[in-house]
């Protein structure tokens, strides 16, 4: 059981090539979610996935499309990387049958936009 | 995200308590949370409280909750090295399965 798993783990890009962050869980969970993470903002959430076949926005969508390919899996693509968004992208997923909504994260991906 | 408030640092003693603050925005929220993360990886979820409790005790760590004012704190009793970390809190607000999260305190517990 890996929980939720994040490839890859570091990125370096340069400004306007494109990237795809892959997060797959194996907890049958319905909820997924992908946030960033940057100094003393704590974590702010890009995009999220209710259920499968579902996407919504986040606080800060902009530069960035997911896809929810399945249950398991929920990806999020950088089109044109742009320096402020260097950051570190955590996946999550969470279920609300556990009754306590806890959210499961994946080890994060530390990616630099130069 | 969205002004959960949280102090961005925290140091103590070695076996000393510590008590980390946050507030939170939507007096409706029906769960909170406090979620650590080590260097180098992700959150993981520490303890929760539902709202309609005003304290959780869980081993050396003890939850209070005070809805009137929107606050919630961590207390770690005898403070370890371990438990150096950054420390989140977390609501859930209502209707819909998303969370938002504070800025994180650093703890640093000195030996």
């Amino acid at each position: 059981n890996a929980g939720v798993t994040q490839t890859p783990k570091f990125q370096v890009l340069k400004t306007g090539q494109s990237m795809t962050l892959q997060c797959a869980q194996d907890m049958n969970h319905n909820s997924m979610y992908w946030y960033r993470q940057d100094p003393g903002m704590g974590l702010r959430l890009i995009y999220y996935s209710a259920s499968e076949g579902t996407t919504d926005k986040g606080e800060v969508p902009n530069g960035y499309n997911v896809s929810r390919l399945n249950k398991r899996e929920f990806s999020l693509r950088l089109e044109s990387a742009a320096p402020s968004q260097t950051s570190v992208y955590f996946c999550a997923s969470s279920e609300a049958g556990t009754g306590t909504y806890e959210q499961y994260f994946g080890p994060g991906t530390r990616l630099t936009v130069t | 995200g969205e002004d959960v408030e949280q102090s961005l640092f925290l140091s103590v003693r070695e076996g000393d308590s510590s008590v980390i603050n946050c507030t939170y925005t939507d007096s409706s929220s029906t769960y909170l949370y406090w979620y650590k993360q080590e260097p180098g990886a992700g959150l993981q979820l520490l303890t929760y409280i539902f709202s309609n409790m005003d304290m959780k005790q869980d081993q050396r760590l003890t939850v209070l909750l005070n809805k009137k004012d929107k606050h919630l704190s961590l207390r770690i009793a005898d403070t370890q090295t371990g438990d150096s970390a950054i420390y989140f809190c977390a609501e859930r607000r209502p209707g819909i399965n998303k969370f938002y999260f504070g800025s994180g305190t650093k703890l640093n517990v000195k030996p």
